[in-house]
């Protein structure tokens, strides 16, 4: 069965420091992934996935075959970039439902 | 319009005792999803409707769990015979369609079991 992995329950920096939120799965697939993201007392949204290769609200994040990851990144982290950030997995376009990774939270501090 | 709206937004039971979560999804939205949210579980998927075809029922934990989607619309979770282990966030997601990559979430119903 497939699986994503957050290694981080915790991830904390300090503004304007460089940010990886790491990623991992298991599927021997072609899997579409994404990350969604909760911003304290708002709804579970998504942030961005990687088929579309965006850079949303400064993060990035490539998808790597060969590692089997899908690193979140951002270059300089901002104090509301604090949330907890959830990595998803479906198993291709046809597929509906997503198996997420049980999240790391994001602290940015001043 | 509105997003998808879950009722009620906290709800306190003793174990043992029934509940029912209620959820209303974006309308036009054929595709409706419950996961379940606890500490150091993250999100863990529990059912999925599509249309009138057969939900997914995969996810649920155990027989005490099940979900009806009335007319295509409103979906029903029902946890029956609640333990303290039952007690998490329960949030639904409804999409455009099954094939979909966004879900949009509701706010959530935080379930504790005492």
């Amino acid at each position: 069965a497939q699986r994503v992995t957050q290694p981080e329950k915790l991830l904390s920096v300090f503004k304007g420091a460089p940010v990886e939120l790491k990623c991992n799965y298991s599927y021997s697939g072609s899997p579409e992934l994404f990350w969604y993201v909760q911003y304290s007392r708002q709804r579970l949204q998504l942030l961005l996935r990687h088929i579309s290769r965006e850079s949303i609200k400064g993060f990035t994040a490539d998808l790597n075959k060969g590692e089997t990851s899908f690193h979140l990144k951002k270059p300089f982290a901002q104090e509301e970039d604090s949330a907890m950030y959830y990595c998803a997995l479906r198993l291709n376009s046809g597929y509906s439902t997503l198996t997420f990774g049980k999240g790391t939270m994001l602290l940015v501090s001043p | 319009g509105a997003g998808v709206s879950q009722s009620p937004s906290n709800k306190v039971t003793e174990k043992g005792k029934d509940v029912e979560l209620r959820c209303d999804p974006i309308s036009g939205h054929t595709a409706l999803y419950w996961y379940r949210q606890s500490l150091g579980q993250g999100l863990e998927f529990l059912i999925y409707f599509q249309g009138n075809s057969a939900p997914d029922k995969s996810g649920l934990p155990s027989d005490r769990f099940s979900a009806e989607r009335t007319g295509g619309s409103v979906s029903t979770l029902t946890i029956q015979r609640t333990q303290q282990e039952d007690s998490a966030v329960y949030l639904c997601a409804s999409s455009l369609s099954g094939q979909a990559y966004e879900q949009y979430f509701g706010p959530g119903t935080r379930l504790t079991v005492t």
